[in-house]
């Protein structure tokens, strides 16, 4: 069984790009969540999403934004980049709720 | 503001003896627990779930909860250098995969 799957693993922008990131899930899981990993803060949640809904939010400006089709697949947009976005990116799947299984990451750097 | 809290370590144990990692969490209504196991430049990776009260054991780790005293811990019988990672303790707030992390315990085990 796949695990959870992010594209692009790396990525390089400048400040004030936009990005997007993408993420598959675990075949069957319909919740995807995303956070964000620095070394200062952690790892803080951005938002979750379930059968195309967003359920949850963390405390992120706007600019952060997300999506899910309905295969499941999520996208998480970030527009105009600050030096203080460059984190690893990480998205988690569920089933419904309960344990969640992460993926790779996404190293975005912001130059 | 809900809060998990670890002791950041770093905690040094040797080869074949036992680790503790303990964490403590302020909301009184969480209900999942999580134990994630991150190297260093990888994802964080699932060990343990527990949701009641008592010991949950799975090969060489058990995870303890205590909601009255609102305390979660990991032993680790048996300890190897392998197991010397950082161990994020997690909750989950809403029941919907939205995952709150501590700041994590560094965890080196000497051979």
């Amino acid at each position: 069984k796949a695990g959870v799957t992010q594209t692009p693993r790396y990525l390089i922008k400048t400040r004030g790009q936009q990005v997007t990131l993408s993420c598959s899930p675990i075949s069957g899981h319909r919740s995807v969540s995303w956070y964000q990993q620095t070394p200062g803060q952690g790892l803080q949640f951005l938002f979750e999403y379930f059968s195309e809904t967003q359920r949850n939010k963390g405390n992120f400006p706007g600019r952060f934004s997300g999506r899910q089709f309905s295969n499941s697949r999520s996208e998480m947009n970030v527009s105009t980049l600050e030096l203080g976005d460059s984190a690893l990116y990480l998205c988690a799947s569920s089933y419904v709720t309960g344990e969640a299984f992460f993926g790779q990451g996404t190293r975005l750097t912001v130059v | 503001q809900k809060e998990v809290e670890q002791n950041s370590g770093p905690l040094s144990v040797p080869e074949g003896a036992i680790a503790s990692l303990n964490c403590t969490y302020s909301d009184r209504g969480s209900q999942s627990f999580f134990w994630y196991r991150q190297y260093s430049g990888k994802s964080p990776e699932l060990i343990m779930s527990i949701y009641s009260n008592g010991d949950k054991e799975d090969g060489r780790f058990t995870a303890q909860l205590n909601k009255a005293s609102q305390y979660v811990s990991l032993l680790i019988r048996d300890s190897q250098p392998s197991d010397s990672a950082t161990y994020l303790c997690a909750l989950d707030q809403t029941g919907a995969n939205n995952l709150f992390f501590g700041t994590g315990t560094r965890l080196t085990v000497i051979p």
